[in-house]
């Protein structure tokens, strides 16, 4: 089951562009929505997060778009860098329960 | 330490050995997370520890995994009697847990059954 579905497992994108990043969640209860970045033979890195009481969270390139209604989440990205080329997760919570429900995972690759 | 420490960073072993696994989270971290990637898959929930509750040990794939975390710090992940399905990269992570939902990431540890 499920939970946070990450449907595009690769994106390539002109360096310059808008990068844009789709991630669908299905259980109600989470509430919390974190997007994690990760390069070969590291951890994931914290990116940006958003609130379900808030539908946008802006810092510096990265933007993070919730959708309620929908539960759909978006991250933008722009102008894309070659260094953004990196795996990107979604990740959800839920209050009273911490534990971070991931994606799978999409490949965004930067093309310079 | 200033962030997350796993170690080893590499292990091989033969299977049915037993293997152990360290996780020590950043100091002051109430919340602390393990989780496994898979080649080519997605970051799947293994066990989670939050202060003095019971762990979520949802995750854990079958008894023959175990995690322990002592003190509200150290963290040990087992696993017996390996299997070439064990291997993968193990990650933990530890968090603020209420304070803070945003969970910093070790850099894991690749386990290799063969």
């Amino acid at each position: 089951d499920q939970q946070v579905k990450q449907n595009s497992p690769s994106l390539s994108v002109q360096e310059g562009r808008i990068s844009i990043l789709n991630c669908d969640y299905t259980n109600s209860m989470f509430d919390y929505f974190l997007w994690y970045k990760k390069y070969p033979a590291e951890g994931p890195t914290f990116l940006i997060s958003i609130s379900s009481i808030k539908d946008k969270n802006e810092d510096g390139r990265f933007t993070v778009f919730l959708n309620k209604s929908a539960k759909h989440l978006s991250l933008h990205i722009v102008p894309s860098q070659p260094g953004d080329s990196a795996v990107y997760f979604c990740a959800a919570s839920a209050w009273g329960n911490e534990k971070l429900t991931f994606g799978t995972g999409t490949r965004l690759t930067i093309i310079p | 330490g200033a962030g997350v420490s796993q170690s080893p960073s590499n292990k091989v072993t033969e299977k049915g050995k037993d293997v152990e696994l360290r996780c020590d989270p950043i100091s002051g971290h109430t919340a602390l997370y393990w989780y496994r990637q898979s080649l080519g898959q997605g970051l799947e929930f293994l066990i989670y520890f939050q202060g003095n509750s019971a762990p979520d040990k949802s995750g854990l794939p079958s008894d023959r995994f175990s995690a322990e975390r002592t003190g509200g710090s150290v963290s040990t992940l087992t696993i017996q009697r390996t299997q070439q399905e064990d291997s993968a990269v193990y990650l933990c992570a530890s968090s603020l847990g209420r304070l803070s939902t945003e969970a910093f990431f070790g850099q894991g540890t690749r386990l290799t059954v063969v």
